[in-house]
C-alpha cells in the first residue's frame, strides 16, 4: 500500500526557511514523479512544484518560483521542499503526492501545517 | 498558471443525479486527455476519483462518471448519497510541463 508520510512543518517567522521531508513507502519511489501541493486555511488546492522520477527536471508554480527547491534522494525514499523568504501567504497545508498515469494525483500524504507569521 | 474554472457550488437530493464543469482552454483540457478529479471530505487530504478524463480508480463506486468535450471536462455523480458531500477539484495537464487546478466546487447534499 502507498504510504506518503510529511513532516517539518511548524511556525515560522516572515522571512524564514523551513524544510519539508516526505517519507515514501508502498511503492518503487525512484520511479515516479512527485509533487508538493498546498492548500492555504479555508482555501482551494494550489500546486506547489513537480519533479521528475530521477530528480534531473523540476519546476515550480509562479508564487514559490526562486524562494523554494523541491528535491529528492530515491535512496532515501524521501522526497523535499525547502521553503526559503517564506511570506504570510505561504501559510497552508502542505501535502506530498504521487504522480500516476500522465499528471493524475493519485496518493496524497496527510499533509504537514506550514504557519509563517508577521 | 491560470486556475481551471468551477462553479463554486452544487447540490443534490440523495439518489439523484449531479454534473459538475471544469472549464479550460485549449492549453490544458482542451489539449490533453489528462484530466482528474478529486474528492476532499472536511478536515482530510484529497482522494482522487477520475483520472484520464474518464478512468476510475480501483475502489472507485461507479455512480462516479467524467467526461470532457472541447474545452471543458465534467464530472457526474449519480444515486447522490450523504456520503458524497465534500468539495470536488479538477486538474489538467497544460503546456510546457505543468498542469492546473480548478477552484473547487463544494457539493451539498439536500
Amino acid at each position: 500500500e502507498v504510504h506518503l508520510e510529511e513532516s517539518g512543518g511548524g511556525l515560522v517567522r516572515r522571512g524564514g526557511s523551513l524544510r519539508l521531508s516526505c517519507a515514501a513507502s508502498g511503492f518503487t519511489f525512484g520511479s515516479y514523479w512527485m509533487h508538493w501541493v498546498r492548500q492555504g486555511p479555508g482555501k482551494g488546492l494550489e500546486w506547489v512544484a513537480r519533479i521528475k522520477h530521477d530528480g534531473s527536471f523540476t519546476i515550480y508554480a509562479d508564487s514559490v518560483k526562486g524562494r523554494f527547491t523541491i528535491s529528492r534522494d530515491n535512496a532515501k525514499n524521501t522526497l523535499y521542499l525547502q521553503m526559503n523568504s517564506l511570506r504570510t501567504d505561504d501559510t497552508a497545508v502542505y501535502y506530498c503526492v504521487r504522480e500516476a498515469w500522465r499528471y493524475s494525483f493519485a496518493n496524497w500524504g496527510q499533509g504537514t501545517m506550514v504557519t509563517v507569521s508577521s | 498558471q491560470s486556475a481551471l474554472t468551477q462553479p463554486p457550488s452544487a447540490s443534490g437530493s440523495p439518489g439523484q443525479s449531479v454534473t459538475i464543469s471544469c472549464t479550460g482552454t485549449s492549453s490544458d483540457v482542451g489539449g490533453y486527455d489528462s484530466v482528474s478529479w478529486y474528492q476532499q471530505r472536511p478536515g482530510k487530504a484529497p482522494t482522487l476519483i477520475i483520472y484520464d478524463v474518464n478512468k476510475r480508480p480501483s475502489g472507485v463506486p461507479d455512480r462516479f462518471s467524467a467526461s470532457k468535450s472541447g474545452n471543458t471536462a465534467s464530472l457526474t455523480v449519480s444515486g447522490l448519497q450523504a456520503d458524497d458531500e465534500a468539495v470536488y477539484y479538477c486538474n489538467s495537464y497544460a503546456d510546457n510541463n505543468i498542469g492546473t487546478l480548478g477552484g473547487g466546487t463544494k457539493l451539498t447534499v439536500l
